[in-house]
């Protein structure tokens, strides 16, 4: 049981760019999540999925496209980098939406520089 | 979403007790309170939740009073290895978390 795995582990593009971030859960989990952090800083809500096929913006989407194909993957693609994007990005998922007493794993994260 | 206050640093020394307080006034009803704990190039792991009164785990203890609009994160015997990020959330059911800051917590030889 891998839990929550991430892959690049770190990533450079240059600006206009395009990228794909993988995440990938084994725990059959419902829910996946995307978030950002910045230094310094907690983490904020890119794009949260509740299901294959289902898909929802949270705090701050602009700039990055995600998909659900399958429960155990939850792609981040970055349309066209660029320097504010330069962050780290984790991913995280959870068992049953409504569950309160489930909680979100979250993998090791990507850290992405945008030149 | 529902926000959060906690201090933004706090020192120790090794084998004491670690106290954090967190205010959440606007606390709706089906919120539970949930604290993660982030080292330095890790994703946030989880440590505790309640929704009401104490609750322990192998870890740390969760003090929640009646009204609910604050609550203590309470680390016994604190050593090196516990330093960290810890931050002071709220759930509700549809599973969204809202990072703050979160509170450093350096704890010393």
């Amino acid at each position: 049981n891998a839990g929550v795995t991430q892959t690049p582990k770190f990533q450079v593009l240059k600006t206009g760019q395009s990228m794909t971030l993988q995440c990938a859960q084994d725990m059959n989990h419902e829910y996946m999540s995307w978030y950002r952090q910045d230094p310094g800083m907690g983490l904020r809500l890119i794009h949260y999925s509740v299901g294959a096929g289902i898909t929802d913006q949270g705090e701050v989407p602009n700039g990055y496209n995600v998909s659900r194909s399958t429960t155990e993957d939850f792609p981040l693609r970055l349309l066209s980098a660029a320097p504010s994007q330069t962050s780290v990005y984790f991913c995280a998922s959870s068992g049953r939406q409504g569950a309160s007493t489930d909680t979100q794993y979250f993998g090791p994260g990507t850290r992405l520089t945008v030149l | 979403l529902a926000k959060t206050t906690q201090p933004i640093s706090m020192d120790s020394y090794e084998g004491q007790e670690v106290n954090i307080t967190c205010s959440h006034n606007n606390i709706a009803t089906n919120d539970y309170i949930t604290w993660y704990q982030q080292f330095p190039s890790q994703g946030p792991r989880f440590i505790i939740q309640g929704y009401k009164t104490k609750v322990t785990n192998e870890v740390a203890s969760l003090f929640i009073p009646a009204d609910r609009k604050s609550s203590t994160l309470s680390l016994p015997r604190v050593s090196l290895s516990d330093t960290a990020v810890y931050y002071c959330l709220l759930r509700s059911n549809d599973y969204k978390l809202s990072f703050g800051a979160g509170t450093t917590v350096t704890v010393r030889a």
